[in-house]
């Protein structure tokens, strides 16, 4: 299948600073990444839906201003949680969607996931 | 919204015991998937299903599109220690390619 790579797999930061998470499509060129959070032993909450060169579409309840989301290239999409509290605390996850004929499938494929903790 | 009821929530098994675990909608899905996540990890797929209908198997694994599009199985035959984890079903409808997920199966299997 389709290899995604997030990066980094753990951070933690301090209070009010700033967090940016790297989501990239290694072998094939991704239109549409979505950043997902999990908090534990919970499903996943889709926040956003990144498409390459046009701005995100958040879910409802997300705060677009707090979750930055670029997707610059068909490789390469970011998650900044800016100004970071305790609350933001997560596993975060992002999934890049394949085009058709990779693997046989238009499947979303995820990365290794990002585990943030705010100090 | 679209929701996903999954079960069991968890299961706790022998080392080669059958599993069975399935997922239902309200709505119609045009696609199942089943994704497998193992702790400080993403899921990973196991299982894409497109078909009202379709069998697929994967190894030791098998899952089913129900008829009527709104539920979908999956089976674990003769379970391992390392198919523990936890097991989430993911449907799509039309509406912008978004995965809806299921709240999870944890598996638990003891040697």
């Amino acid at each position: 299948g389709a290899v995604v790579s997030q990066h980094p797999s753990r951070v933690i930061c301090k209070s009010g600073t700033s967090v940016k998470i790297e989501c990239r499509s290694l072998d094939f060129q991704a239109t549409t990444m979505f950043w997902y959070r999990q908090f534990p032993k919970k499903s996943l909450m889709l926040m956003a839906t990144s498409n390459e060169g046009s701005k995100a579409t958040y879910e409802q309840g997300v705060e677009k201003d707090k979750f930055l989301i670029n997707h610059a290239s068909l490789t390469l999409s970011t998650l900044t949680v800016t100004s970071a509290h305790p609350e933001d605390s997560s596993f975060y996850i992002c999934s890049a969607r394949a085009p058709s004929g990779t693997g046989g499938w238009a499947e979303a494929f995820f990365g290794q996931g990002t585990r943030l903790t705010v100090v | 919204g679209q929701q996903l009821n999954q079960s069991p929530q968890s299961m706790f098994i022998q080392e080669g015991e059958d599993v069975s675990m399935n997922c239902t909608s309200s709505s119609i899905f045009n696609t199942w998937l089943w994704y497998k996540q193992e702790p400080g990890e993403g899921p990973v797929l196991l299982i894409a299903l497109y078909k009202a209908g379709e069998l697929t198997s994967n190894g030791r694994l098998t899952a089913q599109f129900g008829i009527t599009r709104k539920d979908s199985f999956l089976n674990i035959s003769a379970s391992i220690p390392s198919d523990v984890g936890i097991y989430f079903c993911a449907g799509r409808s039309n509406q912008g390619g978004k995965l809806i997920f299921g709240q999870g199966t944890e598996l638990s299997v003891k040697p």
